[in-house]
């Protein structure tokens, strides 16, 4: 069953757009948000994450918005780079289970 | 620093063959997971140890046996092989679940049945 549900599946953004990955749940048992990022080869590594009780983090160009009457929330990537070219999963936390993953996001950045 | 060292990084089985997959951490963590990674399905569960002497299932484990071996190693066994089982695994590990602290991941096996 998949709690968390990611899209799009691809995106090609161009160099120094801005790339958008929404990510939508229905367990409002969920308390924690984090995005992980995956380049090819690799494990997946904790980009950013946010807590319900704020509606917006930023670290540099990474931002995440997050709408609790909605359920869902983003992953805004700002001036993107070839280098952000990676794939991106959303996730969440529910009480004492382990984290859920959405299906993830191939995001390619042209020149 | 080491972080998550699985073993193999790449295993060819026939079907109905058994294998474990090993993993360890350096970082003193409590609890360990294992998952899998197949295109256009995202990272799913096959099972966790909260702590150290527990283990309980995820999202996919049927096919699978764990055994928390220390508060190092977690290891991933298939007992008999199936083509569907061909992925690439992933181990994990955190300071604790209920803390909400990041999941630090190995850099996978690649695993196929044949």
């Amino acid at each position: 069953q998949q709690q968390v549900k990611q899209s799009p599946q691809s995106l090609i953004v161009q160099k120094g757009g801005i790339s958008i990955i929404n990510c939508a749940y229905e367990n409002t048992a969920f308390d924690y948000f984090p995005w992980y990022q995956q380049f090819p080869g690799k494990g997946p590594a904790l980009l950013i994450a946010i807590r319900p009780d704020v509606s917006e983090k930023k670290e540099g160009r990474f931002t995440i918005s997050f709408n609790k009457s909605a359920k869902q929330f983003s992953l805004h990537i700002m001036d993107s780079q070839p280098g952000d070219s990676a794939t991106y999963f959303c996730a969440s936390y529910s009480g004492n289970t382990p984290l859920v993953f959405g299906k993830g996001t191939r995001l390619s950045v042209i020149a | 620093n080491a972080g998550v060292t699985q073993t193999p990084k790449f295993q060819v089985l026939k079907t109905g063959q058994s294998m474990t997959l090993q993993c360890a951490q350096d970082m003193n963590h409590n609890s360990m997971y294992w998952y899998r990674q197949d295109p256009g399905m995202g990272l799913r569960l096959i099972y966790y140890s909260a702590s150290e002497g527990t283990t309980d299932k995820g999202e996919v484990p049927n096919g699978y046996n764990v055994s928390r071996l220390n508060k190092r190693e977690f290891s991933l066994r298939l007992e008999s092989a199936a083509p569907s089982q061909t992925s690439v695994y992933f181990c994990a590990s955190s300071e604790s679940i209920l803390l909400r602290e990041k999941l630090f991941f190995g850099s996978g096996t690649q695993l196929s049945v044949l």
